[in-house]
């Protein structure tokens, strides 16, 4: 398994601003995914993110609105550019690891957008 | 008994009971199912996952049924407890490294 550590846990943020989310892995791991979960809904894929390279972005999401850092193996960041009460959602780090490669996921960072 | 709200789908036992939760799933490629467990506040955690070469697999009070037939999957929870109470997804990866989740089912256990 993978312990992940993702913060801040929650934020309240002003429309037009930007917000950082980190999350922090105890083990190298080749793929880190970002996934938004809006509220009632399932979790949809933002990007892969990748040791070395550009994030691999899903359809509707662009690097502009949500860039993605991943300087070693074990961190990455996403930030919400620009930010409109529409971003207001549940924001997920997870981890491919293990037998199967099944997900792991951080805790989760509830984003409020006024 | 089940129902579908706006949002998720909602599954309401009785403390004890069995529940059954079920998923169908797309994508007839598919070869590896997962369940995960979504309590409020948290990251979903995996709970129990299943290769197609099976049908069945168990866990800790928690069973995974693959009928590939009819592409349905199902959670089984024995004796359901009140902490069982969360929000449920299936999962399906077939090709792709990046599996595809299923919309959730709210299982809500009365004391």
């Amino acid at each position: 398994s993978a312990v992940i550590s993702q913060k801040p846990s929650r934020d309240i943020c002003q429309r037009g601003t930007s917000l950082t989310i980190q999350c922090q892995v105890d083990s190298q791991v080749t793929m880190m995914f970002w996934y938004r979960q809006q509220p009632g809904q399932s979790l949809t894929l933002i990007a892969t993110a990748n040791q070395g390279s550009e994030a691999t972005y899903e359809s509707g999401f662009v690097i502009d609105k949500f860039p993605i850092s991943r300087p070693n193996l074990t961190f990455s960041t996403l930030t919400v550019s620009n930010m409109s009460p529409e971003d207001s959602s549940i924001y997920l780090c997870s981890v491919a690891a293990g037998e199967g490669e099944k997900l792991f996921f951080g805790s989760g960072t509830q984003l409020s957008v006024l | 008994g089940e129902s579908v709200g706006l949002h998720l789908p909602t599954l309401s036992v009785q403390e004890g009971d069995n529940s059954i939760i079920n998923c169908a799933y797309s994508n007839s490629a598919s070869d590896y199912f997962i369940w995960y467990k979504q309590e409020s506040g948290k990251g979903p955690q995996f709970i129990i996952d299943i290769r197609s070469n099976m049908d069945k697999r168990q866990g800790q009070r928690v069973t995974v049924l693959l009928n590939k037939t009819v592409k349905h999957l199902s959670l089984q929870i024995a004796a359901t407890q009140p902490g069982d109470s969360a929000v449920y997804f299936c999962a399906e990866k077939g090709g792709s490294y990046i599996p595809t989740f299923g919309r959730g089912t709210s299982l809500i256990v009365h004391p």
